[in-house]
């Protein structure tokens, strides 16, 4: 079945580690997102990726960074891993014809 | 700038009461408006589009672009449509969607 793939399901870290969330798609779609949940704030776009070559900072980019490294795979950084960037984070991919994103089961990251 | 408002953080209401959940947007084009809900354990997913004009589970949406305003509607609530609640936006050609802060709704039986 064609579906969305994070992992880590489940992080802890330390202050000042780097990170990366992985994610990965069957969906052959092209655009890919990375999407950020706090309790009270809702989704936050981080990045977004409409193919290989094409990366777009979202709404909170900062001590974050992707990659895209092929169609099916987008990855996310954090360079050096802050308390505040404990959150839950969903990668989605986009369906181009309907505008419908596919959500992976997201990664509940923790920096202590 | 496109931009979301879900102005309950919180709604509750009582099996087989009508429940309304708002959402207004700003956006200077012509906005594609969804609703996702995010059920306890479950990946976020569409609920509906205003494109499609559609019902599901029994939920509908209008959009009424005098109020920029996209209100999801279900007549009689079931407990099962305890979940969150994200209205999301994407203008034109850019493909970024923005989503609101959600609204949890609590139905009591």
């Amino acid at each position: 079945d064609a579906d969305v793939t994070q992992t880590p399901r489940n992080r802890i870290t330390k202050t000042g580690k780097r990170i990366m969330l992985e994610c990965s798609q069957t969906k052959g779609h092209d655009r890919m997102y990375w999407y950020r949940q706090d309790p009270g704030l809702g989704l936050q776009l981080i990045y977004y990726s409409f193919d290989v070559k094409d990366i777009n900072k979202g709404e909170i980019s900062d001590g974050y960074s992707v990659s895209r490294q092929a169609q099916a795979k987008f990855s996310l950084s954090l360079e050096s891993a802050i308390p505040n960037q404990t959150a839950l984070y969903f990668c989605a991919t986009m369906d181009y014809n309907t505008g419908e994103l596919f959500f992976g089961e997201g990664s509940r990251l923790t920096v202590l | 700038a496109q931009r979301v408002t879900q102005p309950e953080k919180l709604l509750s209401v009582f099996k087989g009461a009508p429940v309304e959940l708002k959402c207004n947007y700003s956006y200077s084009g012509s906005p594609e408006l969804f609703w996702y809900v995010q059920y306890s354990r479950q990946r976020l997913q569409l609920l509906l589009r205003h494109i499609s004009r559609e019902s599901i589970k029994g939920f509908t949406a209008d959009l009424n672009k005098g109020e920029t305003s996209f209100h999801l509607k279900k007549p009689f609530a079931q407990e099962e449509d305890s979940a969150m609640y994200y209205c999301a936006l994407t203008g034109g050609s850019n493909y970024k969607l923005t989503f609101g802060k959600g609204t949890l709704l609590t139905v009591n039986p």
